[in-house]
């Protein structure tokens, strides 16, 4: 069955430092793969989206998400976290009709 | 921008009680989707609709039902709610066309609670 995983429940990072986010999926063939991010009662938003026209992808918000076939993994990233990055994130995947989510990684960024 | 919006932010209902949540999107999109969120199951799948008067089961519609009668309103139906559907509601909608195909844009969602 086609998943997505992402590595860690919840990640904590001082404001400032590196974010990484952990995102790995399941298929031979690479579906469409995206990032979003939930702020508190709240939807969800479109942070980025990987269509195979390039391996790294830029986002909003100074987010950016690698894709690495031979590891299956479309780990999000950004430099420097701000306060305001605080939020729970989720990686899908869209696997032709089937859109797959991730459980999810709450970010805290402590000042 | 794509403006998903939903009919209530917060409803309290009864058990029992037969519960309307819609959706509305502005942007001419054909795809439409109703999820729950629950904590540490994250978001999962109820209905959707890929046209009109056309709609497909997703992982949990046991005591779910939809109807989608215009492109742009997608309702999602509690014949008899129950405390377990206490949950959060989001509501997305997709493109088939390029270059937004498969990109979904949720609302607000709805938190519902049933008592």
């Amino acid at each position: 069955a086609q998943s997505v995983t992402q590595l860690g429940s919840h990640v904590s990072v001082s404001e400032g430092a590196l974010v990484l986010l952990r995102c790995n999926y399941s298929s031979s063939v690479p579906p469409y793969l995206f990032w979003y991010v939930q702020y508190p009662n709240q939807g969800l938003q479109l942070l980025l989206k990987y269509t195979s026209a390039a391996t790294l992808v830029k986002g909003i918000n100074g987010f950016e998400a690698e894709f690495k076939k031979s590891e299956t993994s479309f780990h999000l990233t950004k430099p420097s976290a701000h306060m305001s990055d605080a939020a729970e994130y989720f990686c899908a995947g869209s696997y032709g009709q089937n859109f797959v989510f991730g459980p999810g990684t709450r970010l805290s960024v402590l000042p | 921008d794509v403006k998903v919006t939903q009919s209530s932010r917060y409803l309290v209902k009864r058990t029992g009680e037969k519960v309307f949540l819609e959706c509305v999107q502005d942007m001419d999109h054909e795809n439409m989707f109703w999820y729950r969120q629950d904590p540490g199951l994250g978001l999962r799948l109820i209905y959707f609709s890929y046209d009109v008067k056309m709609k497909e089961k997703g992982d949990i519609p046991e005591g779910y039902s939809v109807s989608r009668e215009k492109k742009e309103r997608f309702s999602l139906i509690l014949e008899s709610a129950s405390t377990n559907q206490t949950s959060m509601y989001l509501c997305a909608s997709s493109s088939l066309l390029a270059p937004k195909v498969h990109e979904q844009y949720f609302g607000p969602g709805t938190r519902l609670t049933v008592t």
